[in-house]
């Protein structure tokens, strides 16, 4: 299986203040990468595909980079409506797997 | 705009059989690229896959399970379902079914899911 590692698990952050947060997966898996956002008691919702694209609808303030092992979210200019928790998923190979999680929480 | 809509008892008791259905509205079970698939989150926890199957009737699964999960599939009902054995606490999670959108080489992605359905397991 493919381990998605991401960190931080959880980051206290201002409306207006710029996050990033990281995904490393255990082997390279090209740029098969999704990021998830996922609010209470709500089923997660894409926001970036392969790694870099943003998906139709969603705020320019979020953006991703990276490929092969190691893989960034950031949001920039942090949102009231953009506290939630956020997840990596890996889509190279069976079985998916998840990242463990970013919650991201008002300060 | 495709809907799934998961169903089934809400409390299961351990070494029971957890038993769960998704109904899809909207769209066809049998179109081609689209793969039917379980998801769940432990409580207060992060996601784990379970399993997809094709409206052909493949399926995967996830080795973590220990193949005690099995996924059908009924096209004439627009339905798909779960079957996970010898339940104990730690499967006590929420569950979704979730639609893998796979129309695009490469580009694979959970674009639908249901609301999710809380399953207990307990005595």
């Amino acid at each position: 299986d493919i381990q998605m590692t991401q960190s931080p698990s959880s980051l206290s952050a201002s409306v207006g203040d710029s996050v990033t947060i990281t995904c490393r997966a255990s082997q390279d898996i090209r740029n098969d990468l999704g990021w998830y956002q996922q609010k209470a008691g709500k089923a997660p919702k894409r926001l970036i595909y392969a790694a870099s694209s943003l998906q139709s609808g969603v705020p320019s303030r979020f953006s991703g980079s990276g490929s092969g092992t190691e893989f960034t979210l950031t949001i920039s200019s942090l949102q009231p409506e953009d506290f939630a928790t956020y997840y990596c998923l890996q889509h190279n190979d069976y079985p998916r797997t998840f990242g463990q999680g970013t919650k991201v929480e008002i300060k | 705009q495709v809907q799934l809509q998961e169903s089934g008892p809400g409390l299961v008791k351990p070494s029971q059989t957890l038993s769960l259905t998704c109904t899809v509205s909207s769209g066809s079970i049998s179109s081609g690229g689209y793969y039917w698939s379980w998801i769940r989150q432990h409580p207060g926890k992060g996601l784990e896959w379970i399993g997809y199957i094709y409206y052909s009737g493949s399926s995967d699964y996830n080795p973590s399970l220990k193949s005690r999960a099995t996924i059908s599939v009924d096209t004439s009902k627009n339905q798909f379902s779960l079957k996970l054995r010898s339940v104990t606490a730690a499967d006590t999670a929420v569950y979704y079914c979730a639609r893998e959108n796979r129309v695009r080489f490469g580009d694979y992605y959970f674009d639908y899911w249901g609301q999710g359905t809380l399953v207990t397991v307990s005595s």
